[in-house]
């Protein structure tokens, strides 16, 4: 079974900035979350989707990042304009369905941006 | 909220030795708990999940972890570690609804010495 495929894995641009990043879940997964993992930190919610619908983005700083999952498979994670902090790994992960979820969650690689 | 805390941020054991990896959590109602590994360069590994039942979770690798629901922890257990077990551990949680992503904790890196 194939995993999660994330896109590019690694990235350096300068501040202020534009980049994505893509993920494509484990088919026939509902549930697609991407997190943000700074270095020596725990990995941090940004966006959960179930299918095409956002399930919880209180945590995803609008005024700069944006993501979609149009057609309830693969998604993409934008950021513009970057800043310093914005410096991490993001990770991608997907789960069966996020109704009565007792079921882990499956990462990719993740794709690792540094903003200069 | 839901929360993780992972009090020690490395965690030393001589390789054959038992280890222990603290995690302790906060969360309404009944938790979903969940244990990852992570080498570097890489995402995290599934390791072990504790849903309901038994309180002692065997998983991958040799590991097992404990839930003590008196003490809101669910410390991840190893009889006899590996060098190759070296890596930065996280804990995670969520709450019974299942509707919830994981929130994770800090994470532990765990180095075994030969």
């Amino acid at each position: 079974e194939a995993g999660v495929a994330q896109s590019p894995r690694y990235k350096i641009i300068e501040k202020r900035q534009s980049v994505a990043f893509w993920c494509n879940p484990i088919s026939g997964h509902a549930t697609l979350y991407w997190y943000q993992q700074i270095l020596g930190q725990g990995p941090k919610l940004l966006i959960q989707f179930q299918n095409n619908g956002v399930v919880d983005d209180s945590q995803l700083p609008k005024d700069r990042f944006s993501a979609e999952r149009l057609k309830g498979v693969d998604s993409t994670l934008k950021i513009q304009p970057a800043k310093l902090e914005d410096s991490a790994v993001y990770l991608c992960a997907s789960s069966v369905s996020g109704t009565d979820n007792t079921g882990e969650l499956f990462f990719g690689e993740g794709s690792r941006l540094t903003v200069l | 909220a839901q929360s993780v805390a992972q009090p020690e941020d490395q965690v030393n054991v001589a390789e054959g030795n038992p280890l222990t990896v603290k995690c302790t959590y906060s969360v309404s109602g009944n938790p979903y708990l969940f244990w990852y590994v992570q080498y570097p360069n890489r995402g995290l590994q599934f390791l072990l999940k504790y849903i309901t039942g038994d309180n002692l979770v065997k998983g991958s690798y040799g590991f097992e972890a404990e839930f003590n629901k008196s003490q809101t922890s669910f410390h991840l257990k190893k009889p006899s570690a590996l060098v190759s077990d070296s890596a930065l551990y996280f804990c995670a949680v969520r709450d019974n609804t299942g509707r919830r992503a994981l929130t994770f904790g800090s994470g532990t890196r765990l180095q075994v010495q030969p």
